[in-house]
């Protein structure tokens, strides 16, 4: 079946502003994340959603960032503001029930590059 | 907060060479993830480590989580052109009451043909 989706695959826009990035995840899936991944680090957690709401957001650098998944599917990523620092590829992940040992799969990330 | 290292950070081998990356984690693992990532692309999945001792194969993939839980490593026969790529060790954050992952920095694998 299909896998997780991202779009863009590539974006790139100018310090200060606005971006949104959107993540589809496997059918089915109750379980959502969200991680960055810079040039030459593994990825790092920022959000996870259960269902609709948001059950650990304790990765997110700071009020800019902010993540949305109103009707337990389709989740996205909003970034205000948006500075230099904030160049990276962002990854989402879902999986089955969101539990313990519960295997995450990826998608093929939207790599977001601020001038 | 749990941390992983990898190594080494890159290697190059022959076509046909065995290799082998390695994973230590600065505290006792849950479950251990390895992915393969490539240029461009998102992690894919290749093997869940849960059990002190635990050994699992995927087609000439091996990996292995030590009897202290606190290093994996991941083994590759007969290396071809298509294992290249970055290979990244997961960290599963279940047994502190996370179901985030913590990575490591990744493994970069260059095979010549």
């Amino acid at each position: 079946g299909a896998g997780v989706s991202q779009t863009p695959s590539n974006k790139v826009t100018e310090k200060g502003k606005y971006v949104e990035l959107r993540c589809d995840p496997i059918s089915g899936h109750t379980a959502l994340y969200w991680y960055r991944q810079s040039l030459g680090q593994g990825p790092e957690f920022l959000i996870y959603f259960q269902g609709t709401g948001a059950a650990d957001d304790s990765g997110l650098p700071n009020d800019r960032f902010f993540a949305v998944r109103p009707e337990g599917s389709v989740s996205t990523l909003k970034i205000q503001r948006t500075e230099r620092g904030d160049s990276a590829v962002y990854l989402c992940a879902s999986s089955l029930r969101g539990r313990e040992l519960d295997t995450q799969y990826f998608g093929p990330g939207t790599r977001l590059t601020v001038l | 907060s749990q941390e992983l290292e990898q190594s080494p950070q890159s290697l190059i081998v022959q076509e046909g060479k065995n290799l082998t990356i390695n994973c230590t984690s600065s505290k006792t693992l849950y479950g251990l993830y390895w992915y393969k990532q490539k240029y461009g692309e998102g992690l894919i999945f290749l093997m869940m480590l849960q059990k002190g001792g635990e050994e699992k194969s995927h087609e000439k993939i091996t990996a292995k989580l030590d009897e202290k839980k606190q290093q994996s490593s991941l083994h590759i026969t007969a290396s071809q052109p298509s294992h290249a790529g970055i290979y990244l060790c997961g960290a599963d954050g279940s047994g502190a009451g996370s179901y985030q992952l913590t990575f490591g920095k990744g493994t970069k694998l260059s095979v010549i043909p």
